[in-house]
């Protein structure tokens, strides 16, 4: 089946400006990741979201960062005022949910290659 | 707090060369789940495994194998005769029942390069 997908695969802007990524997690998979990879951060959890609850938004860096799920489906995040800092890949993963003992296993997007000038 | 430590940054061999990629864990859960991610050049994280802290028995998947250490808090990995294919980067990671969202943490990332 359909993996996750991520769009646009690269985005350049200008510092100052907003920015939205999307992202279509795997059919049937109520939980959702956003990760970020930076070359002096390494992979770091932003935020998360599972089925209707309100999401962990504990790894977010900065209220600038935001995201939103819509449907329980497509996800979208948004930073605004980007800085050159912001440069980095951002990452979605989803996975099912069958909470309790167990953790399923994150299936990763091909990210979004944001480069904030 | 959890932590993942892959201390090789970098690792180069010459294909067919056995090479492992070691993986060390700190936790304070009881559970808890680790996974490695191949990173190829395309930059798309692909799963290679998840083993729960309970099953310590070693995994064996074609050139592919994994040791987990629950004494050591170890999950090496070892690719035996390795091929230019396996050149990527590498991440172990974990997440643990005190997390409820289950969100990964990962460790830096070992670049394995395979030399023809």
């Amino acid at each position: 089946g359909a993996g996750v997908s991520q769009s646009p695969s690269n985005k350049v802007t200008e510092k100052g400006k907003d920015v939205e990524l999307r992202c279509d997690p795997i059919s049937g998979h109520t939980a959702l990741y956003w990760y970020r990879q930076s070359l002096g951060q390494g992979l770091e959890f932003l935020i998360y979201f599972q089925g209707n609850s309100a999401p962990d938004k504990s790894g977010l860096p900065s209220d600038r960062f935001s995201a939103e799920r819509t449907g329980g489906s497509v996800s979208t995040l948004t930073i605004q005022r980007t800085q050159q800092e912001d440069s980095a890949v951002y990452l979605c993963a989803s996975s099912l949910f069958r909470g309790g003992a167990i953790t399923d296993t994150q299936y990763f997007g091909p990210g979004t290659r944001l480069t904030v000038l | 707090a959890q932590k993942v430590t892959q201390a090789q940054t970098e690792i180069s061999v010459v294909e067919k060369e056995d090479v492992t990629l070691d993986c060390v864990y700190e936790t304070r859960d009881t559970t808890y789940y680790l996974f490695w991610y191949k990173q190829p050049p395309s930059g798309e994280l692909v799963f290679l495994i998840r083993r729960n802290s309970f099953d310590e028995q070693n995994e064996i998947s074609g050139r592919y194998s994994w040791n987990f250490q629950k004494s050591t808090s170890s999950f090496n990995f070892t690719i035996t005769a390795s091929q230019v294919v396996d050149s990527a980067v590498y991440f172990c990671a974990l997440s643990g029942n005190n997390n409820a969202g289950n969100m990964l943490t990962f460790g830096g990332g070992t670049r394995l390069m395979v030399k023809p």
